[in-house]
């Protein structure tokens, strides 16, 4: 089984609201991902967390606010967003391979952020 | 500079035939590659990866892609194209291996005509 799973698929909020997206993955990876994907774009690295450490952040605006709890479970926390972080937000997974090693990454079905 | 190009924005293929979907990547050494498709409003499905080994690699949904490294490409091929491939397909490389980012073309957006 390779399921990311992400929650809420839709997400609508005012600029001044607080949300939280929410991933999960039961296949014991040990790495997960955030993506922020606008439309008719690819998806764009925001962060990954490494055996629940944050290990890169590429730079991403202190609104968004990544939590890994534990090593299944990913949250992004929303503050304060602007109308251009309308997008896709998707979560992805591997087995968090260190080194040099490959690594394969799933994706989860993401979340359409719509910030009014 | 490191980059994946797709060189195709959109190919339109009518049902039943051939397809080929085209990738190069510029990279100091031969990074890990994958393709993704991803269906509207949906999320990323990997179809198929090359790590080392056999330059000709086989992926679900009946595509192959094969890695030539003289010309730094690893083009995507599908012998008989059915109306639900239609999609956007992704490149992606991850030049260092281990957890980090991956790396996507701009994609390429596939019109099945019947």
């Amino acid at each position: 089984d390779t399921e990311v799973t992400q929650t809420p698929k839709h997400l609508v909020m005012g600029m001044t609201n607080k949300k939280s997206l929410k991933c999960e993955q039961h296949m014991g990876h040990r790495a997960m991902y955030w993506y922020k994907q606008k439309a008719k774009k690819p998806p764009e690295l925001m962060f990954v967390y490494s055996y629940e450490k944050l290990s890169i952040n590429e730079s991403v605006p202190s609104r968004f606010s990544p939590e890994c709890p534990n090593s299944s479970l990913l949250n992004l926390h929303l503050h304060a967003l602007q109308p251009e972080d309308s997008a896709l937000y998707l979560c992805a997974s591997s087995q968090g391979v260190s080194g040099s090693f490959a690594d394969t990454q799933y994706f989860g079905p993401g979340t359409r952020l719509t910030v009014l | 500079a490191q980059s994946v190009t797709q060189p195709d924005i959109h190919i339109t293929v009518s049902e039943g035939a051939s397809l080929e979907l085209r990738c190069n990547y510029s990279y100091g050494a031969t990074p890990y590659l994958f393709w993704y498709v991803q269906s509207p409003g949906q999320g990323l499905q990997l179809l198929l990866k090359y790590f080392s080994g056999d330059t000709l690699v086989q992926g679900i949904k009946g595509f192959e892609a094969e890695f030539k490294r003289s010309q730094s490409s690893f083009n995507l091929r599908k012998p008989s194209v059915h109306w639900s491939d239609a999609a956007e397909y992704f490149c992606a490389v991850d030049p260092g291996g281990g957890a980090d980012g991956l790396t996507f073309g701009k994609g390429t957006h596939l019109i099945i005509q019947p």
